[in-house]
């Protein structure tokens, strides 16, 4: 069974670069099986995609993030990236990846604060 | 972008009772839609895929319907364990999310 799990610093400063890493086990993520997904969801509140990527590289973001986000792929290591840039106290959340629709990680918590 | 809008916003209900939420598309989405249930603390538990098709492990209690715009979640008879937050998912255009209906107990 897949399974997904997120991992990275939980806390960040105002202005600097989050990076957070999503291991994959029980599948490939070059099997071309899944799209992979991160979604986040700030305290008290909704869920919110921030973007895909799909077998192969190709990306799509949600336009809310602009230029700020990148997903990226270690086919080598079975795991995604995600580099969310100038973080603010709005982008304190708990960050999910998911694989397709059926398989989502447990979340990692990411603050934002001085 | 597909905005998905739920309703109710919360649903106070008593345990055995049977409720309806309720998720409608700004486009139509085909069957490309899923229910998710939420507790405190939790990452989303897939309930629904392809608008009417239970998740593994899913409850027959739990049964979803629709197509197109609009889409309902049903619970035949609300049991303790089900009181949380629901949010239906869109997935033919990138991805949306409803702002969730929460169920709580009356």
């Amino acid at each position: 069974q897949l399974q997904l799990q997120e991992s990275g610093p939980g806390l960040a400063k105002p202005s600097e670069t989050l990076s957070l890493t999503c291991t994959v086990s029980g599948g490939s993520i070059s099997s071309g099986s899944y799209y992979w997904a991160w979604i986040r969801q700030p305290p008290g509140k909704g869920l919110e995609w921030i973007g895909s990527i799909y077998y192969g590289g190709s990306t799509y973001y949600n336009p809310s993030f602009k230029s700020r986000v990148t997903i990226s792929e270690d086919t080598s290591e079975n795991h995604l990236s995600l580099k969310l840039t100038s973080v603010t106290a709005a982008d304190t959340a708990v960050y999910y990846c998911a694989g397709g629709v059926t398989n989502w990680g447990l979340g990692t918590l990411v603050t934002v604060s001085s | 972008e597909i905005v998905m809008t739920q309703s109710p916003v919360t649903l106070s209900v008593s345990p055995g009772e049977r409720v309806t939420l309720s998720c409608r598309a700004s486009q139509s989405v085909s069957s490309n839609l899923a229910w998710y249930q939420q507790k405190p603390g939790q990452a989303p538990r897939l309930l629904i895929s392809g608008a009417s098709t239970r998740a593994t492990g899913i409850p027959a209690r739990f049964s979803g319907s629709g197509s197109g715009t609009e889409f309902t979640l049903t619970i035949s008879s609300l049991q303790s364990e089900d009181f949380a937050v629901y949010y239906c998912h869109q997935y033919t255009n990138w991805w949306t999310f409803g702002q969730g209906t929460k169920v709580d107990i009356k």
